[in-house]
């Protein structure tokens, strides 16, 4: 079965330095994977994916996110955290092909990043 | 940029009660899904929706849920009579294709049951 584990349940930083909320996946697939951020009171806005093309993702607000297949993690990272990037961050694997699902997401247990001025 | 709707932001039902969601998708996508989010918990598929039929469901999926497209542009989701534990967060997303595409998510229906 296919699942993701966030390995962080809270991380906390200063503004202008770097993030990284780390994400493991387990798939008999080749995933793609997805990272998504949750504002309070808001719903999952998509920051970046990766669908076997670059191992090197870019996504909006200056995120990244790597594919290792070795160390089966996709962690996120932003050299420089904003105050507005405080929020809850899911990793995400989809169920591409597995079991001929249609590809419905399978949601990490989120990892809530603080921003410290 | 376009986005997925849902009504209401916030629905207050006596249990036992029908409860019916609503998510208006984005106007090009096929397919359509809903999630929740208990309280402090994961966020969990619940159904996927394809050509006006259920494509895939999970065991949270009971006979106690329905979904539909009534008409061209709504996909609704009901709970025929609610329970304590259906209290959550509704989300509804949609794609352009299933698989291996992005979902874009609304921003929620919070279902309290009383």
């Amino acid at each position: 079965a296919q699942s993701v584990t966030q390995l962080d349940s809270h991380v906390s930083v200063s503004e202008g330095t770097p993030v990284l909320l780390r994400c493991n996946y387990s798939s008999s697939y080749s995933p793609s994977l997805f990272w998504y951020v949750q504002h309070p009171n808001k719903g999952l806005q998509l920051l970046l994916k990766y669908t076997s093309a670059a191992t090197l993702v870019k996504g909006i607000n200056g995120f990244e996110a790597e594919f290792k297949k070795s160390e089966t993690s996709f962690h996120l990272t932003k050299p420089s955290a904003h105050m507005s990037d405080a929020a809850e961050y899911f990793c995400v694997v989809t169920t591409t092909g597995y079991g001929g699902s249609q590809g419905n997401l399978i949601f990490g247990k989120g990892t809530k990043l603080s921003v410290k001025p | 940029e376009p986005e997925v709707t849902q009504t209401p932001s916030h629905q207050v039902t006596q249990m036992g009660q029908e409860v019916i969601l609503r998510c208006v998708p984005i106007s090009n996508h096929l397919y359509f899904y809903w999630y929740r989010q208990i309280l402090g918990q994961k966020v969990e598929f619940l159904v996927s929706f394809y050509n006006n039929e259920i494509s895939e469901k999970s065991e949270i999926f009971d006979d106690q849920f329905s979904v539909e497209r009534p008409d061209g542009s709504n996909f609704t989701l009901k709970i025929r009579s609610t329970k304590l534990e259906d209290s959550a967060m509704y989300f509804c997303a949609s794609s352009v294709m299933g698989i291996n595409q992005p979902q874009h998510f609304g921003d929620g229906t919070r279902l309290s049951i009383l």
